[in-house]
């Protein structure tokens, strides 16, 4: 049983423009919701993660938006550029059970034309 | 600071046989993360490891199995290896506290079964 569903499964957005990418999540215990960029040959770089008690948190250009109720959360990245080619990984993890246990999504290939 | 290594980067094995995957930790990390992930797919976790101990396993056999050493460095084992097997193991380390749940991974092995 798949526990975090990503879409889209892939997105091509231009220089400039806005990249979304959402999850949704099945476990209502999960309390940490990290978003991962992977460059091909690389494994996950943490990007932004966000805990359950905000509903947004925002670096740079990435900001995370989330939907308790709903079960859901996004990637928003403004302003995209071209290093911003790779692949979003959302996950979630319950963190009072095992820290370091992610349930990854099946991944964005996120790609920024010029 | 040196971050975490994997060796070997790439392993071409035939099914049936053994294969063994090594990690170092990033420094001052005492707790290792495995993941398996398969062509166009997220990270699926196999075990962790916290002082020298499994600390939470995923639905994997037991024909995976795992060892962490004082030094915190870690290998991963797989037994009679099958075609499924093939994919790209990932190794993360963290160290458990206020940020315990960031992981840090490794660029991974690339195992191939034929």
């Amino acid at each position: 049983q798949q526990q975090v569903k990503q879409s889209p499964q892939s997105l091509i957005v231009q220089k400039g423009g806005i990249s979304i990418i959402n999850c949704a999540y099945e476990n209502t215990a999960f309390d940490y919701f990290p978003w991962y960029q992977q460059f091909p040959g690389k494994g996950p770089a943490l990007l932004i993660a966000i805990r359950p008690d905000v509903s947004e948190k925002k670096e740079g250009r990435f900001t995370i938006s989330f939907n308790k109720s709903a079960k859901q959360f996004s990637l928003h990245i403004m302003d995209s550029q071209p290093g911003d080619s790779a692949t979003y990984f959302c996950a979630a993890s319950l963190t009072t059970d095992s820290w370091g246990k992610l349930q990854f999504g099946a991944g964005t290939q996120v790609v920024v034309t010029p | 600071e040196t971050g975490v290594t994997q060796s070997p980067t790439h392993l071409i094995k035939t099914r049936g046989q053994q294969v063994t995957l090594r990690c170092s930790s990033q420094s001052g990390h005492n707790t290792v993360s495995w993941y398996q992930q398969a062509l166009g797919q997220g990270p699926q976790f196999i075990f962790q490891y916290y002082r020298e101990e499994e600390n939470g396993r995923g639905n994997f056999p037991p024909r995976f199995s795992g060892l962490q050493f004082p030094n915190y460095s870690s290998e991963l084992n797989v037994n009679a290896l099958e075609l499924d097997d093939s994919a790209l193991y990932l190794c993360a380390s963290s160290l458990p506290g206020l940020e315990g749940e960031k992981l840090f991974f490794g660029s991974g092995t690339q195992l191939s079964v034929l």
